[in-house]
């Protein structure tokens, strides 16, 4: 149990083209997602907080407008990285916390993660 | 806010030794430590996590001690194998608060055939 996919897994795309990535949650509903990135031998980076049916949070630095992310449902967040350019190359990676009937939550289960190359 | 330290950044071992990683974090109100392993080129898995209302889990191979009063946690690996080479990162938060996870730097871990 507890699956995150990711799609596409990678993706090469010219500059100025819009990209967006899709998480899903298989087997568990949550009602917030993560999106990180990474590069090269650094660990994860926060880029914002989704909680489904609001508005992302996004972290000190992360331009909202270039980084659209949509919480529409329990399963399925997604981010589009807009304009893009070569130095938003980077290793994308979301996670999903499970909801419960508690609200218990703190396990954070992570997708693959989606490798962006922008030419 | 929260602040993971995580040490060493990289850790070669011979096939069957031990491995051990440290963490310490900075704020006392954080109460669940997840550990995660990340192969290259694919997302972080959850390895063995702890709660601050115990001080030591153990899965087969893995073990994790948290000391509460210092606040630090570490990662004990035993009976190393080369398939436990990857990259380990500790993290951090505040459980049932949907509080994002403050990940350490990450240890690269290599077991030497």
């Amino acid at each position: 149990g507890a699956v995150v996919s990711q799609h596409p897994s990678r993706v090469i795309c010219k500059s100025g083209t819009s990209v967006k990535i899709e998480c899903r949650s298989l087997d568990f509903q949550a009602t917030t997602m993560f999106w990180y990135r990474q590069f090269p031998k650094q660990s994860l980076m926060l880029m914002a907080t989704s909680n489904e049916g609001s508005k992302a949070t996004y972290e000190q630095g992360v331009e909202k407008d270039k980084f659209l992310i949509n919480h529409a449902s329990l399963t399925l967040s997604t981010l589009t990285v807009t304009s893009a350019h070569p130095e938003d190359s980077s290793f994308y990676i979301c996670s999903a916390l499970p909801r419960t009937s508690g609200g218990f939550q703190e396990t954070q289960y992570f997708g693959p993660g989606t490798r962006l190359l922008v030419l | 806010g929260e602040n993971v330290e995580q040490h060493p950044s990289t850790l070669s071992v011979q096939e069957g030794d031990s491995a051990v990683i440290k963490c310490t974090y900075s704020d006392s109100a954080s109460n669940y430590f997840p550990w995660y392993k990340q192969e290259l080129g694919k997302g972080p898995q959850l390895i063995i996590d702890i709660r601050s209302n115990v001080g030591e889990k153990k899965d087969q191979r893995i073990a994790v001690t948290l000391n509460k009063t210092a606040k630090h946690f570490s990662l004990h690996i035993t009976e190393t194998q080369p398939e436990d080479s990857a990259v380990y990162f500790c993290a951090a938060t505040l459980s049932g608060s949907a509080r994002q996870l403050t990940f350490g730097s990450g240890t690269q871990l290599t077991v030497l055939p």
